[in-house]
């Protein structure tokens, strides 16, 4: 079976720009979310989406925005970027509802602003 | 709020000798979840082990095992007969486990680089 999957894989942007990155969840999961992680650190919640309503946001700024599709599939959009929003963007998916909802993540998208 | 503490950065072990990499958490919830996922070079963050807080029996996975001291909020991870392919950086992370409708969102320690040194 597919695990998840992101793209683009790499991206360089300039400041300024808008940006969308796409993610394919684990066939069966309805649940996707979305991750930056900036070098060095853990990552951070960014978004969690289920059957398509926003079921939570973390502490980041209105220029980001996501939504998921009927398939379950999601998008992350940034507008405005900022240098500081250079950062590996990881998307996970679970199986909402299970006993242990575990995340399973995907290879991330490399954002790079210029 | 909740908070994951890794006080190890960086940590090395020997080909086939055994480690452990240390995590404290810190949650006013009392049903919770904790991971240890790592993410070697090519960037994938995959799951190693998990443990559900009310269960007292360590979880193990081949090779890894943890350490759940609820009490003291502590959460290590073991690593037996450490191979080459386990070089990798390795997030301890805590998922509250909440009614249905709201958020599961994973909170993630900054993470210990392990070298597993031939």
């Amino acid at each position: 079976d597919a695990g998840v999957t992101q793209s683009p894989t790499h991206l360089i942007k300039t400041r300024g720009q808008q940006v969308t990155l796409r993610c394919s969840p684990i066939s069966g999961h309805k649940s996707v979310s979305w991750y930056q992680q900036v070098l060095g650190q853990g990552p951070q919640f960014i978004f969690q989406y289920y059957e398509k309503e926003e079921r939570g946001r973390g502490n980041f700024p209105d220029r980001f925005s996501a939504r998921q599709f009927p398939n379950y599939s999601s998008e992350l959009n940034v507008n405005a970027l900022l240098l500081g929003d250079s950062a590996l963007y990881l998307c996970a998916s679970s199986l909402a509802g299970a006993s242990v909802e575990t995340q399973y993540f995907g290879p991330g998208t490399r954002l790079l602003v210029l | 709020a909740q908070t994951v503490t890794q006080s190890q950065p960086e940590m090395s072990v020997q080909e086939a000798e055994t480690v452990t990499l240390s995590c404290t958490y810190d949650t006013s919830e009392s049903n919770y979840y904790l991971f240890w996922y790592k993410q070697p070079p090519s960037r994938q963050m995959i799951l190693v082990i998990r443990q559900e807080a009310y269960k007292q029996q360590n979880a193990t996975e081949n090779r890894f095992s943890v350490n759940f001291q609820k009490a003291a909020k502590s959460f290590s991870l073991k690593i037996s007969d450490s191979q080459l392919g386990d070089t990798a950086m390795y997030f301890c992370a805590l998922v509250r486990r909440r009614s249905s409708g709201s958020a599961r969102q994973l909170t993630f320690g900054s993470g210990t680089q392990l070298t597993v040194l031939p």
